[in-house]
Parts: C-alpha cells; structure tokens; sequence
C-alpha cells in the first residue's frame, strides 16, 4: 500500500514569511497526526486529527501555526509568520482507527524548514 | 509532566558487539511502549511494541525489548549488531486506552554507528 505522502520535502524561507505543508495519509486512515522535530531532539505533536476534526492542538502555537484537514484525507499545516527557532522536520502521521492508543503510526518522510 | 528520556545521545559499536539502549519514562498512568527506527534517509517506522502481558518483546531484525514496570524501563537490546543497523533510535509512550487518542511522546533519540 502507498504509505504517506508529504510535500515539500524541503524548504527554505526568511524570517516572518509563511510557508505550507502537504501531508496525504494512507487511504482510509482516520487519524493524522503532525509533529515537529527539532535537530537533536525526539518529534513532539503538534495538531491530532480525527476524520475532519480537530483533538488535540496543545501544543500548537495558534498565534502563527494553523491546520486543517478538509473532509477528512489530506491535511495542510501552515506557519505565518515564521521565526527562526520554526526551523525543524515536520513529520505527518496516519492510523487507522480512530482515538485508539494501539494502532501504529505511520510516518511520512517529512519536510524539512529552514528559516533563515 | 510526561516525559520520556534515553540515556545515549550518539552510540559507536564495532559489527558483532551487542547493543542494549536505555529508556526510561516519567507518566502519570498505564502506558504502551514503543521503539521506532530511522535509517538513513527513510522514514521513522516502528521497530517493536508492548501493550501488555510478556514484559520481554521482540521486534523485527533480531531487536528485542524488555518492559521493568518497577524502573519505568523499556531498553531495547540486540545481541550482534550490523553495520545496517547504523540509524537513529526513538523511545516513544502514549497513553493505553481504545479512547486515548494516540498521541506519542518520545525520546530524544540516540544515534547508532556501526562500524564494519
């Protein structure tokens, strides 16, 4: 099966532009999830889908970061405006089920920010 | 707070050496345990998992865990490593529960170097 598709792979911005982020889960996955991870550090959650709906957005810096998830497939993460400590992978994540702790995450390859 | 912490930052092992890699969590209620693996310009993918029952699981490619609930441990041991097992290690938790959501909280990872 096709795993999960993430688009750009990398991108480089200047500070307190805005830059967007593609993730396209395995198809018929409930729950998506983005993280980010930061050089040298494990990936932290950002924003958890379930079908179109939004769980847990905590650690989500709302006054620049804002997510979506039209109809429940793909997803768009955005950062306006970025900062230079936005730097990092943003990693998107799918399972099948919704809300269950049991299902595996499956990664995407990530795109890779660097604001300069 | 949750956290998860791993001892090693960056590990350098000649082939055949034996690995054991240390985890230990912080979390206020049951947890499931994972250990993901990043090999060199893939993507983050599950290596082993423990929900419950045998404290000692085992994954793919020889790795195996053992979970000591009285040490919040989870490390990950492989008795003869190879040089393809040269990537980078992340310990993960996430609440256990069908209705937990899912979120992982991980590790800040250790890098692993085999040399041939």
């Amino acid at each position: 099966e096709a795993g999960v598709a993430q688009s750009p792979r990398y991108k480089i911005i200047e500070k307190r532009q805005s830059v967007a982020f593609w993730c396209n889960p395995i198809s018929g996955h409930a729950t998506l999830y983005w993280y980010q991870q930061i050089l040298g550090q494990g990936p932290k959650l950002l924003i958890q889908f379930q079908n179109n709906g939004v769980v847990d957005d905590s650690q989500l810096p709302k006054d620049r970061f804002s997510a979506e998830r039209l109809k429940g497939v793909d997803s768009t993460l955005k950062i306006q405006p970025a900062k230079l400590e936005d730097s990092a992978v943003y990693l998107c994540a799918s399972s099948l089920v919704v809300g269950s702790s049991y299902n595996e995450q499956f990664f995407g390859p990530g795109t890779r920010l660097t604001v300069l | 707070a949750q956290s998860v912490s791993q001892h090693n930052h960056h590990v350098i092992l000649s082939e055949a050496a034996s690995l054991e890699l240390g985890c230990n969590y912080s979390y206020g209620g049951t947890v499931n345990l994972f250990w993901y693996v990043q090999y060199p310009g893939q993507h983050l993918q599950l290596l082993l998992k423990y929900f419950s029952g045998d404290p000692l699981v085992k994954g793919i490619k020889g790795f195996e865990a053992e979970f000591i609930k009285s040490k919040f441990s989870f490390n990950l041991r492989k008795p003869s490593v190879q040089w393809s097992d040269t990537a980078e290690y992340f310990c993960a938790v996430n609440a256990r529960g069908y209705n937990q959501g899912g979120k992982l909280i991980f590790g800040q990872g250790t890098e692993l170097s085999v040399k041939p």
